[in-house]
């Protein structure tokens, strides 16, 4: 069962502007990986922050993660149009363990 | 370039009858996996391999198979269709076990049930 739980499950926003998404979960965590999906397309992987890390950046994308919160959030800045998509946090519990996904966020970002 | 290629990308089928997805990569990974991905259930595991000859269940097995006899494939077949199986259906592959790159995903099967 899904365990990482995206918040909000919808955003829209308007260009230019930052989206900020969330993600809980309930088990430690090994690390911690961000996907977009695109509509009708496959996931593609964003960023990955490890359990002992705090933030990453990668070009407009910034991930915090707060292991005593069990949470981690994902900031697009400046958003495009082309940012509108899904996303997915997925989380891995060990370091041989399969990731387990959220239910990912609807971003819609108006021209 | 190296991908990884899902086919059919459409495909319905009717009740009772077996249906084989096929997953190829090109990526050299040795882990792969087969998702479903359902209306408010996100995406659920089905079955992975670490390897040739190596599979395993995931979350949701109960009606499908995997079988790896090359790197390159992990084709998912669903022994007898059930609409309950509707669905689109994701492989994905990884290099690592530790998931440091995380995962790359094909485009997907839509499969629908009648």
């Amino acid at each position: 069962s899904q365990q990482g739980e995206e918040d909000p499950q919808a955003l829209s926003i308007q260009e230019g502007e930052n989206a900020t998404m969330n993600c809980s979960y309930k088990t430690s965590i090994n690390n911690l990986q961000w996907y977009r999906q695109n509509s009708g397309r496959g996931l593609v992987h964003l960023i990955l922050i490890r359990s002992n890390e705090r933030e990453k950046h990668s070009g407009r994308l910034r991930v915090t993660l707060d292991t005593s919160k069990k949470s981690s959030s994902l900031l697009i800045t400046a958003s495009r149009a082309a940012d509108t998509a899904s996303y997915f946090c997925a989380r891995k519990d060990g370091a041989n363990s399969k990731l387990t996904f959220g239910k990912g966020i609807t971003l819609s970002v108006r021209p | 370039d190296a991908e990884i290629t899902q086919s059919p990308r459409h495909k319905i089928t009717e009740t009772g009858r077996q249906v084989t997805l096929a997953c190829h990569q090109t990526w050299n990974h040795n882990n792969m996996f087969w998702y479903r991905q359902d209306l408010g259930h996100g995406l659920r595991l089905i079955h992975y391999s670490y390897g040739v000859q190596d599979t395993n269940k995931g979350e949701v097995s109960d009606g499908y198979s995997v079988s790896r006899s090359n790197t390159e494939d992990l084709p998912l077949t669903l022994e007898s269709a059930a609409s309950s199986q509707t669905s689109v259906y994701f492989c994905a592959s990884s290099e690592s076990l530790e998931g440091r790159y995380g995962y790359t995903f094909g485009s997907g099967t839509r499969l629908t049930v009648v």
